[in-house]
């Protein structure tokens, strides 16, 4: 069965600190995106990872890719409120067919 | 970037009716699109692939015959929600895809269903 699931669910953390969202998947995949969604609105894409070990970065947010632990994680560093939002990865199982994880809401509080 | 639009952002029908979305690629061609349903507070559910020019392929659990997807042109894919019924609620998300793996998700398109 194809799963993909994220960890924490839900997120408050105060600004200035630094937390990792998990994000494990089930099936053999080296494609894995990150997606965040604000209240309301569609996705905006984040990250897109395509190989084992891929590491990238915007701004206070960093992904990496395990494909071997079939793991991504998502580190926020010094959050701020703007960062608010519910962040998604999604996983191509089977050829351009996303998958995508429980979603993590994050709330940033001052 | 892909820019894709969705019509209408948001609707409002009687249980029964039929409602129809437009997905639209505005500045490429799109062979594949996709359609994905979002209740609140959840995540997305893939419903469908679409196809320009064959027959949508539907995800295990999708009535095909509810919801009728049309991928007549390279820039516009539609789902029609057929009879619609208060389940039928939820958040609609387009997406083409573009450079071999990356989707570019629409704007979304709310129906409620009374």
């Amino acid at each position: 069965e194809l799963k993909v699931e994220q960890n924490p669910l839900f997120l408050s953390m105060q600004e200035g600190k630094n937390y990792t969202i998990y994000c494990n998947y089930s099936t053999t995949s080296d494609r894995l995106y990150w997606y965040r969604q604000d209240p309301g609105k569609s996705l905006e894409s984040l990250f897109v990872l395509l190989s084992n070990g891929a590491v990238k970065q915007e701004g206070r947010l960093m992904a990496s890719l395990d494909t071997k632990a079939r793991l991504s994680t998502l580190h926020i560093t010094a959050a701020v409120h703007d960062l608010s939002a519910t962040y998604f990865c999604a996983v191509d199982f089977a050829g351009n067919q996303f998958y995508f994880g429980t979603g993590t809401s994050l709330t940033v509080i001052p | 970037g892909a820019v894709v639009s969705q019509h209408p952002s948001r609707v409002i029908c009687k249980s029964g009716t039929s409602v129809k979305i437009e997905c639209r690629s505005l500045d490429f061609q799109a062979t594949t699109m996709f359609w994905y349903r979002q209740f609140p507070k959840q995540s997305l559910m893939l419903m469908a692939t679409s196809n320009e020019g064959s027959k949508a392929t539907y995800e295990q659990g999708v009535e095909k015959d509810k919801f009728l997807i049309n991928h007549a042109s390279l820039t516009l894919s539609t789902l029609t929600v057929t009879s619609a019924h208060p389940e039928d609620s939820s958040f609609y998300i387009c997406s083409v895809l573009r450079g071999g793996n990356t989707q570019y998700f629409g704007p979304g398109t709310r129906l409620t269903v009374l």
